[in-house]
């Protein structure tokens, strides 16, 4: 099965630096790459995702980058803000998603 | 668009009693929903998948007679923790996938259950 890694699971980020968020994953059949920002005590909110076709995708302050080859997406996040702070989870799927462990991502003022 | 439902958001109930939670797809129709269930600082663990009209397929480790779950529309899910013990205590959390759009998921708010 699908075996998803994410680091780190703690990050800590000045307001207005970048952020960025790691995922590896093994099944070279996975197609579809997600990002979710969990707020504590809510359901994950798809933030962005990208496809095996597509190298990057950018919405505004969020981007994700995928490399087929090494088998990596990252999740970059520019100009931090307060607000971005919550747990980010990536995700991987043929078919069922298989999640990450998580990053607890923190941006003081 | 895209948004899901559950209900209750949370729910505190007695050893032995058993308690149902609804996901519902409030703006499009999900051909597949999908029932997580999530403890404090975990990643999602995925406990079942479900198919409108068919029965639903549980993961390794997931006990269907417990957890039974039920999809009678493309926009109603329900999952109901039988004879529920304090270990069923989590967070449990359903998504729900568009037909338009069948490897995308969007979840609901999350049901915490806390059984005495």
């Amino acid at each position: 099965g699908e075996n998803v890694e994410q680091h780190p699971s703690t990050l800590s980020v000045q307001e207005g630096d970048s952020a960025v968020i790691k995922c590896t994953y093994s099944d070279s059949a996975s197609n579809y790459f997600p990002w979710y920002k969990q707020e504590l005590g809510k359901g994950p909110q798809l933030i962005i995702d990208i496809r095996s076709n597509v190298g990057e995708k950018k919405d505004q302050r969020i981007a994700v980058t995928l490399n087929k080859t090494a088998k990596h997406f990252s999740l970059h996040i520019t100009e931090t803000q307060p607000e971005d702070s919550a747990v980010y989870f990536c995700a991987a799927t043929p078919w069922a998603l298989n999640f990450g462990k998580g990053t607890s991502l923190l941006v003081t003022p | 668009g895209a948004v899901v439902s559950q209900h209750p958001s949370w729910v505190i109930c007695k050893s032995g009693t058993s308690v149902k939670i609804e996901c519902r797809s409030l703006d499009f129709q999900a051909t597949t929903m999908f029932w997580y269930r999530q403890f404090p600082k975990q990643s999602l663990m995925l406990m079942a998948t479900s198919n409108e009209g068919s029965k639903a397929t549980y993961e390794q480790g997931v006990e269907k007679d417990k957890f039974l779950i039920n999809h009678a529309s493309l926009t109603l899910s329900t999952l109901t923790v039988t004879s529920a013990h304090p270990e069923d205590s989590s967070f449990y959390i359903c998504s729900a996938a568009p037909q338009s759009s069948t490897d995308t998921q969007y979840f609901g708010p999350g049901t915490r259950l806390t059984v005495l």
